[in-house]
């Protein structure tokens, strides 16, 4: 099973901010990792796909970038309402595994 | 607009079982697989289960292979999860969740509300 490994596991930011995220696999996975954003007591929203493809209505502020092992979600001029949880996840392999969360926390 | 709508958890006893619903609407669901994922309280994403979109391939985490059985209808557009044998350590948020292109399981796009399942004595 493949393992994915984030950091860091917690990052308290100020708006307008530069975040990185980055998730790290334990084997190579070409490019089939994508991002999920988690407010509080929501549900997973998707954020990226495939490691750089942009989805439909996501803010552009929202980046990844990364191939192999190491990708890296990139949030430019952070947002109050940025504040959530982040999680990568990989398609690669069965089974499909998730990183174990990033928190952000919006001083 | 799609929507998931997630339902049938509850508190059960160990060793007993609970049925969880999904009814979806938005998209022609016969054509995508579809997933269900949880969260067990204050921790991360866990996938649990996959269907395609026939019903014909059906997949499980090792965690719930041969207690949890996932099926779909897809004359009434909705997705279940029949959990038998349940254990303190199912406890979690159970969402599920359709994948992005018809023809993949993965990545997931839309994800249900979601719905608690407690197991506890």
């Amino acid at each position: 099973e493949i393992v994915l490994t984030q950091s860091p596991d917690f990052q308290s930011v100020t708006p307008k901010e530069k975040v990185t995220i980055t998730c790290r696999a334990s084997q190579s996975i070409g490019s089939s990792l994508h991002w999920y954003q988690q407010k509080p007591d929501q549900s997973p929203k998707f954020l990226i796909k495939y490691a750089s493809q942009s989805i439909s209505g996501v803010p552009s502020r929202f980046s990844g970038s990364g191939s192999g092992t190491d990708f890296t979600l990139t949030i430019n001029s952070l947002e109050a309402e940025d504040a959530a949880a982040y999680y990568c996840h990989q398609s690669s392999s069965f089974p499909v595994s998730f990183g174990q969360g990033t928190r952000l926390e919006i001083k | 607009e799609v929507q998931l709508l997630g339902s049938g958890g509850g508190l059960v006893q160990p060793g007993g079982s609970l049925r969880l619903s999904c009814a979806a609407s938005g998209f022609t669901f016969s054509s995508y697989a579809m997933s269900w994922v949880r969260q067990a309280p204050g921790k991360g994403l866990e996938w649990v289960s996959g269907i395609s979109g026939s019903g014909d391939s059906t997949y499980y985490a090792d965690s719930v292979k041969g207690r949890f059985t996932i099926s779909r209808d897809n004359s009434k557009n909705t997705l279940y999860l029949q959990m038998n044998s349940l254990r303190v350590e199912d406890t979690a948020v159970y969402y599920c969740a359709k994948a992005l292109h018809s023809g993949t399981f993965y990545p997931f796009d839309y994800w249900g509300q979601g719905t608690l399942v407690t197991v506890s004595s």
